[in-house]
């Protein structure tokens, strides 16, 4: 499985769009790179996935390398309620489909 | 709601004692995962479902551990002879298809403390 590289914490503006990166160079050619949050005392959320081409949907926009070693998650205009911990997991494309999260990265949007 | 739905929120136990916890998954998800979560880390997978076959084991789960699913619907995880190191949070998610990659929808997880 794909091991992942996420700064630990990252302070953003509200209002302002937060750049979350992901480096995952071990990532192999079968391996998605999904996003999610979490936020306190609640499960992880979905928020956006991709394998080669960028994406985009109403929560976020994500930038994937042409090499597919890393990834940026865009949340455009952020919020208060965008605080929370956020994972970027590969999953395989095996019989399993299970997510390997990192520790995250926990972003902290203010006033 | 129809999310994902785990029981209890809250769990303490003494050391030695066993605890089960369980799961109710979105209406006609086929796969069921169970991952375990401790303080500043990212969830870690524990087992997974394909309706009622559990497919993988991690090696986290030891052999105090046990996960049902019977008849493909609800879940439940059993730790037998609970330790200090068992306490986390346990979470449940669940997706709607048999094969490729999919969504998975988490609920709000079980924590467990073991005194």
């Amino acid at each position: 499985d794909a091991k992942t590289t996420q700064p630990t914490s990252m302070d953003c503006a509200e209002g302002r769009a937060a750049n979350l990166p992901c480096n995952h160079s071990t990532i192999s050619g079968n391996e998605y790179v999904y996003w999610y949050r979490q936020i306190h005392s609640q499960g992880p959320q979905y928020i956006i996935h991709g394998l080669k081409n960028n994406e985009t949907n109403e929560m976020a926009s994500l930038i994937i390398t042409e090499d597919r070693k890393s990834s940026t998650l865009i949340l455009p205009h952020a919020t208060l309620r965008d605080t929370a911990v956020y994972y970027c997991a590969p999953i395989r494309r095996s019989n399993d489909y299970k997510l390997s999260f990192g520790a995250g990265t926990t972003v902290t949007v203010r006033a | 709601d129809t999310g994902v739905s785990q029981n209890p929120r809250h769990k303490i136990t003494k050391r030695g004692q066993n605890v089960t916890f369980r799961c109710d998954p979105i209406s006609e998800h086929n796969r069921l995962y169970w991952y375990r979560q401790t303080l500043g880390q990212g969830p870690e997978f524990l087992t997974y479902f394909q309706n009622e076959a559990q497919l993988e084991k991690s090696r986290l789960l030891s052999d105090r551990f046990s996960a049902e699913r019977p008849k493909g619907s609800f879940s439940t995880l059993e730790i037998q002879r609970t330790e200090q190191g068992d306490s986390a949070m346990y979470l449940c998610a669940s997706s709607p298809r048999a094969g490729g990659p999919d969504i998975q929808y988490f609920g709000a997880g079980t924590r467990l403390s073991v005194l």
